[in-house]
């Protein structure tokens, strides 16, 4: 079956320094799976951050950014410059073509101001 | 705006009694999800739907059934709950895309005593 790892279950980060958020993943399917972060912020249900759907491309969204390797099956979050309002938990997730997402376990992100 | 609407928020419920978590969205999708969400565990699906009047299994349904009554509203029922159960709950709809993005309500936080 698929699954999505996040190694960090909480990382903390002081404001205006470079974030990054390992996701890595693995899957049966025969066809590169979709990528996703989704964000969730205090009170609120997830949301979408970014997707890609082409190994080797790179998503963008509110200054984060995350880069398909489909050689190191990873999808690693990053972002140069974190402000106090990203703070939230985010997850990595894997869609293998159909309907269902797999989702990490998400990183619980925390910026010191 | 499409959205999708959880009900309660939060519910304490006693062990073997009866819980009905409510699903409700306005974005015309054909797919709806139920997740869990555990500390130390990613967000694992219980059911889901892609149309009205049938439910599907997830990953986890054991004790757990599905109700979708009509394209908007999809419950999650714990005939008799237990312990274990306690948990965040989230819903989510979807449209009849491969890999379209997840709409997630902002969850339920159930403790069972």
């Amino acid at each position: 079956g698929d699954s999505v790892t996040q190694t960090e279950g909480q990382v903390t980060v002081s404001e205006s320094k470079s974030l990054i958020i390992n996701c890595t993943y693995s899957t049966t399917s025969i066809a590169y799976p979709n990528l996703f972060w989704y964000v969730r912020y205090p009170g609120e249900g997830l949301q979408l951050l970014l997707k890609v759907i082409t190994a080797g491309q790179k998503g963008s969204s509110r200054g984060f950014e995350a880069t398909y390797n489909k050689e190191t099956t990873s999808f690693h979050l990053q972002k140069a410059s974190v402000q106090e309002s990203d703070s939230a938990v985010y997850y990595c997730a894997l869609g293998d073509m159909g309907y269902k997402l797999t989702f990490g376990t998400g990183t619980s992100l925390l910026v010191d101001p | 705006e499409a959205a999708v609407t959880q009900s309660p928020r939060s519910k304490v419920a006693v062990t073997g009694g009866k819980v009905t978590l409510s699903c409700h969205q306005t974005n015309n999708h054909d797919y709806m999800y139920w997740y869990r969400q555990d500390t130390g565990h990613g967000l694992r699906l219980i059911h889901y739907s892609y149309v009205a009047d049938s439910t599907e299994k997830g990953d986890i349904p054991d004790g757990y059934k599905a109700s979708r009554p009509s394209q908007e509203n999809f419950s999650l029922i714990l005939e008799l709950a237990s312990l274990s159960q306690t948990a965040v709950y989230f819903c989510a709809s979807s449209a009849q895309v491969a890999n379209s993005d997840y709409t997630f309500g902002s969850g339920t936080r159930l403790l069972v005593i």
